[in-house]
């Protein structure tokens, strides 16, 4: 089946520190690849996402390049701020499709501080 | 308001306990998905709808789970005989079937209910 592992947590960084969130799946075929944040008290957002081998998603200054090869969609940033503290959930979803359901990691969660 | 909307935010329930959650998808949403995030996960597929249509539960985990969505927009998740095990947040997400600019069919979700058994 369709698996999603996301490195463990927490992660505590400085303001203007780089950043990389780690994440590599399982699954058969061609799979689209998300990344989601989930901001204190607010539910979960889509932050990017790549639909085929070796597209790059971006946005808010974060990126993650959808890697076949070592079946990876690792995040990064290269200067984090403290409003990017939140939980961060890795994952696919196996065919593009209305009725393609979500398959998620488990989340780690980046405090960032002053 | 554009966005799904899921009430009540906060429920808690004594053991045994029916209770009934709510998600009001975006308007013209044709599909509707449920998900139960239990604390510290992902969260993990219940259910899918496609207008009424029930396509897919393979996700719910007891048939003490039960969901519908009869005129093929709110949506109700009706736990019965509520157990401990059920303590989670159950996020609601609806998309179109027309796919967006890059053909996504991106799911929005709602801020989620969370559910605490007692």
């Amino acid at each position: 089946g369709n698996s999603v592992t996301q490195m463990e947590g927490p992660v505590t960084l400085s303001e203007e520190a780089f950043l990389t969130i780690n994440c590599t799946y399982t699954a058969t075929g061609y799979p689209s690849l998300f990344w989601y944040v989930q901001y204190p008290g607010e539910g979960l957002q889509l932050l990017l996402k790549a639909t085929k081998a070796d597209d790059k998603g971006s946005n808010k200054g974060f990126e993650a390049t959808y890697r076949k090869e070592t079946t990876s969609f690792h995040l990064e940033k290269g200067s984090v701020q403290v409003s990017d503290s939140a939980v961060y959930f890795c994952a696919l979803r196996p065919y593009t499709g209305a009725n393609s359901k979500l398959t998620f990691g488990k989340g780690i969660t980046l405090s960032v501080r002053p | 308001g554009a966005g799904v909307s899921q009430s009540p935010r906060y429920k808690v329930a004594k053991r045994g306990q029916d209770v009934a959650l709510r998600c009001d998808p975006i308007s013209g949403h044709v599909s509707l998905f449920w998900y139960q995030q239990a604390l510290g996960q992902g969260p993990e597929f219940l259910t899918y709808f496609q207008n009424e249509a029930q396509l897919d539960k393979s996700g719910l985990p007891s048939d003490r789970f039960f969901a519908e969505r009869p005129e093929g927009s709110v949506s109700t998740l009706k736990i019965q005989r509520t157990q401990q095990e059920d303590s989670a947040v159950y996020l609601c997400a609806s998309s179109s079937t027309l796919p967006g600019l890059n053909r996504s069919y991106e799911q929005y979700f709602g801020p989620g209910t969370r559910l605490t058994v007692t």
